[in-house]
Parts: structure tokens; C-alpha cells; sequence
């Protein structure tokens, strides 16, 4: 299994375009999440999902749309970039039916810079 | 909705000695406390993780304590190597249906050898 892959891994977008950073698991988790990581800041969670078709905001939503069309891909995209949205992004998946645990399986993240 | 606290940011050990890494959380509700470490340019990876309904748990050299009545819980690692220099981050979540995991800010640990 190659667990969860996101591309690409770094990114620069000028002010005000638009992108789709992608994420994809293999492992047939029902749960996928998208968080932000800043410095100092922890990890923020933008949106996530549990099964095809259902989608949520998480803590930090907003400049932000995702889709989740089949178990193994939930793109996050960003419509308008701002200086705001640089940060590390990771993706992350979970078996949580697998008798309630919630260990998440992380990408490596993409990093993003908006000038 | 659940808050986690995470202090101090930053702690630097001398190889060999332990490090204790302290959590709070708000929610009395949460019930699973996941620790993860994160390499620099790598994603968090889980560790060690505890339910509410056990007070400890280790695993060779680290262990995670569960003091459900104050609301915190800590990470110790004894003997401590270089390649335990990461940041690592505490989690918290009610497990089930609509479950996701709250993080701390995360502390950076340094080993020196």
C-alpha cells in the first residue's frame, strides 16, 4: 500500500489564482481530512469527510471547497489564493469503523506559498 | 467544541535523560488521546495512543499516562535518543460516528547528544 499521496509537494501561486491539491489513499478508510499547519499553530482542520458523497467543515473552512466523488480521493481546492492560505498543507485518512479507532494515516504534505 | 492544550512549545534534553510532554484537553467527552511524532519535511505519524478507559499505556521506551479527572495527559519518553528530536503533537476526539482529532500546538523536542 502506498497510504495516502498527495501532489504536488510544493507550490507557488501568485495572488488571486486558483489550484487543486490532491490527495488519494488506498487503504479504503471511510474518514479523510484536510488541516493547515502553520508555525507555532498546531495543526487546523479545514474539512473533512466520512464516505463518498459527505463532506464537512472543519475549524478553518473559509477560502476553501473540497469534494469527495469516491472513497479514495478528496481533493481541497483553493479558488482564490491570498497571502493568508500559505502554510503546510496534509491530508490524512482513517478507519474509523474499525471498532472506534481514529488513528489518522498522514500524506507528506504539499507546501504553499502565495506571493 | 474541545480545546487542547499543549505546553511548553519547546524542550531540549540531554541524550539519555527523559522527557515529559503535558497535555490538557476541555471536553470531558473525549475519550481517545493519540500522540504524534512528525520528522522535519515528513507528515505527523501516531505513536502511542490511550482510551479513557485505560490509565497508562507504554510501549518500550514511551509511555502515555491518562488523568481523566483533571483532564490532562503526558507523554514520557525515557532514555532518550537524537532520532527522538521531532515535533510531537497531542490529539483528542470522542470515537465514533462524525469523529476528528483536536491537536495541540505541538512542542519541539531536542535531543542533545
Amino acid at each position: 500500500n502506498a497510504g495516502v499521496t498527495q501532489t504536488p509537494k510544493f507550490r507557488i501561486l501568485k495572488i488571486g489564482q486558483s489550484m487543486t491539491l490532491q490527495c488519494t489513499q488506498d487503504m479504503n478508510h471511510n474518514y479523510m481530512y484536510w488541516y493547515r499547519q502553520d508555525p507555532g499553530m498546531g495543526l487546523k482542520l479545514i474539512y473533512y469527510s466520512v464516505g463518498a458523497g459527505i463532506t464537512d467543515k472543519g475549524e478553518v473552512p473559509n477560502g476553501y471547497n473540497v469534494s469527495r466523488s469516491t472513497t479514495e480521493d478528496f481533493p481541497l481546492r483553493l479558488e482564490l489564493a491570498a497571502p493568508s492560505q500559505t502554510s503546510v498543507y496534509f491530508c490524512a485518512s482513517s478507519p474509523v469503523d474499525r471498532g472506534g479507532d481514529t488513528e489518522a494515516f498522514f500524506g507528506q504534505g504539499t507546501r504553499l506559498t502565495v506571493v | 467544541g474541545e480545546n487542547v492544550e499543549q505546553h511548553p512549545s519547546t524542550l531540549s534534553v540531554q541524550e539519555g535523560d527523559s522527557a515529559v510532554i503535558k497535555c490538557t484537553y476541555s471536553d470531558s467527552a473525549s475519550n481517545y488521546f493519540p500522540w504524534y511524532k512528525q520528522e522535519l519535511g515528513k507528515g505527523p505519524q501516531l505513536i502511542i495512543d490511550i482510551r479513557s478507559n485505560v490509565g497508562e499505556k507504554k510501549d518500550q521506551r514511551i509511555a502515555v499516562t491518562l488523568n481523566k479527572t483533571a483532564k490532562h495527559f503526558s507523554l514520557h519518553i525515557t532514555e532518550t535518543q537524537p532520532e527522538d528530536s521531532a515535533v510531537y503533537f497531542c490529539a483528542a476526539s470522542i470515537s465514533g460516528a462524525n469523529s476528528k482529532l483536536t491537536f495541540g500546538k505541538g512542542i519541539t523536542l531536542s535531543v542533545r547528544p
